[in-house]
């Protein structure tokens, strides 16, 4: 079972618009990362934000974590045709008390589409 | 500094066959994790070895087996293939430390006829 649900599932932007995707999980987290996957392939890495950090940024991507409300979004500015994707949010839990090694649990992503 | 291989990158077999899918990590990393994605049930992690022990474990059947060599490289071998077991097969590495960052390798797509 999946441990996040994203929103919006689909989203289609047009090019130099700014795209905001939503994740939420049900349990306490040390860290949730987002990564991209663009079609059928490997999972890039885009950012990482621990459970003490509220925001975090890194080039045109801004992520925020609320933990009292168990939810982070993604936000993209400026949006390009090449950031057409699937992006997924992670979690390193369930964490039941210990350490869960190597394992995250992922949302069902949401896709971007951004139109030239 | 060269990233997650994985062979090989396309797999066709049949129902009951046996397959083994191959994991090379990024040099340094001695953690590498295996995962399941398919369109009905998404991304569903299999299983994760460090320094040659399974150190976590999904919730999948025995059919599932991994192993990882001393130089980090991991395989997972999957037996009795079943239709279902059609899926894109990805594999991360990290260094290991329980809450990292981890590196995808582009994934063996396996399709079961």
């Amino acid at each position: 079972s999946q441990q996040g649900e994203e929103d919006p599932q689909a989203l289609s932007i047009q090019e130099g618009e700014n795209a905001t995707m939503n994740c939420s999980y049900k349990t306490s987290i040390n860290n949730l990362q987002w990564y991209r996957q663009n079609s059928g392939r490997g999972l890039v890495h885009l950012i990482l934000i621990r459970s003490n950090e509220r925001e975090k940024h890194s080039g045109r991507l801004r992520v925020t974590l609320d933990t009292s409300k168990k939810s982070s979004s993604l936000l993209i500015t400026a949006s390009r045709a090449a950031d057409t994707a699937s992006y997924f949010c992670a979690t390193d839990g369930p964490n039941a008390g210990g350490t869960s090694y190597g394992k995250l649990t992922f949302g069902q992503g949401t896709i971007l589409t951004v139109h030239p | 500094k060269a990233g997650v291989t994985q062979t090989p990158r396309y797999l066709i077999k049949t129902r009951g066959q046996q397959v083994t899918l191959s994991c090379s990590p990024i040099s340094g990393h001695r953690s590498v994790s295996w995962y399941q994605q398919t369109p009905g049930q998404g991304l569903q992690f299999l299983f994760e070895y460090f320094s040659e022990t399974q150190r976590n474990k999904g919730n999948f059947p025995g059919r599932f087996s991994g192993r990882q060599f001393s130089n980090s490289r991991s395989e997972m071998n999957v037996s009795t293939l079943e239709l279902g077991d059609s899926a894109l097969y990805l594999c991360a590495s990290s260094l290991g430390s329980p809450s990292g960052e981890q590196y995808f390798g582009p994934g063996t797509r396996l399709t079961v006829t």
